[in-house]
């Protein structure tokens, strides 16, 4: 299973632009790197999806680096209801989503 | 357009008992999937049904069970139930084949607890 790895929480003021980062060392060519995030006694969520080219969406932007190992999600303005945990998983052929831990975004007012 | 329905939201059953969760998936999607999330944890793939055939499994072992049926909808099994068990179990459905963007739409989960 594809791993990636990234912060268990972060903090934003609202209205300000969020990165959270995704490494993903362990990468094949054919991987897609999705983003998923999860509300409070919600099932996930779509947010955004890409292969190698940076992606922009009315959700957010993800940011995609060159070699592939890592790839941040940025969000353009921080709302409350952006204050969910957020999955960075590696998609391989089929449907099959391998979810790590997230990272837990608070969003202060 | 409907979206994924979960039954039940919520039940309690005893250790060594069997489940049965059912899913309906969005309609157009004839894949779905399962996930079992523990508490604090990110969802665990169980496995995929593609048109009624099983087509990818995670590390769960037999006694987590599953069908999909005609009109796609499907249903997670569990037998002789362990305290571990206990869990969120997410059904997830997507379009499958050429259609499919890679996104999931998942529902809003059933919570298990085993006593």
């Amino acid at each position: 299973d594809a791993k990636t790895t990234q912060p268990n929480s972060m903090e934003s003021n609202e209205e300000e632009p969020v990165h959270l980062p995704c490494n993903h060392s362990t990468i094949s060519g054919t991987d897609y790197i999705h983003w998923y995030r999860q509300l409070p006694s919600q099932g996930p969520e779509y947010v955004i999806h890409g292969l190698t080219s940076n992606v922009n969406n009315r959700m957010a932007s993800l940011a995609i680096a060159e070699d592939r190992k890592s790839s941040t999600l940025i969000l353009h303005r921080a709302t409350l209801r952006d204050a969910a945990v957020y999955y960075c998983i590696l998609k391989s052929t089929g449907n099959q989503f391998y979810f790590g831990t997230g990272t837990s975004l608070t969003v202060i007012p | 357009e409907t979206g994924v329905t979960q039954s039940p939201t919520h039940l309690i059953k005893t250790r060594g008992q069997q489940v049965t969760l059912r899913c309906s998936s969005q309609s157009g999607h004839n894949t779905v999937s399962w996930y079992q999330q523990a508490l604090g944890q990110g969802p665990q793939f169980i496995f995929q049904y593609y048109r009624e055939e099983e087509n990818g499994r995670g590390n769960f072992p037999p006694r987590f069970s599953g069908l999909q049926f005609p009109n796609y909808s499907s249903e997670l099994n569990v037998n002789a139930l362990e305290l571990d068990d206990s869990a969120l179990y997410l059904c997830a459905s997507s379009p499958g084949g050429s259609q499919s963007t890679g996104e999931l739409f998942f529902g809003e989960g059933s919570r298990l607890t085993v006593l």
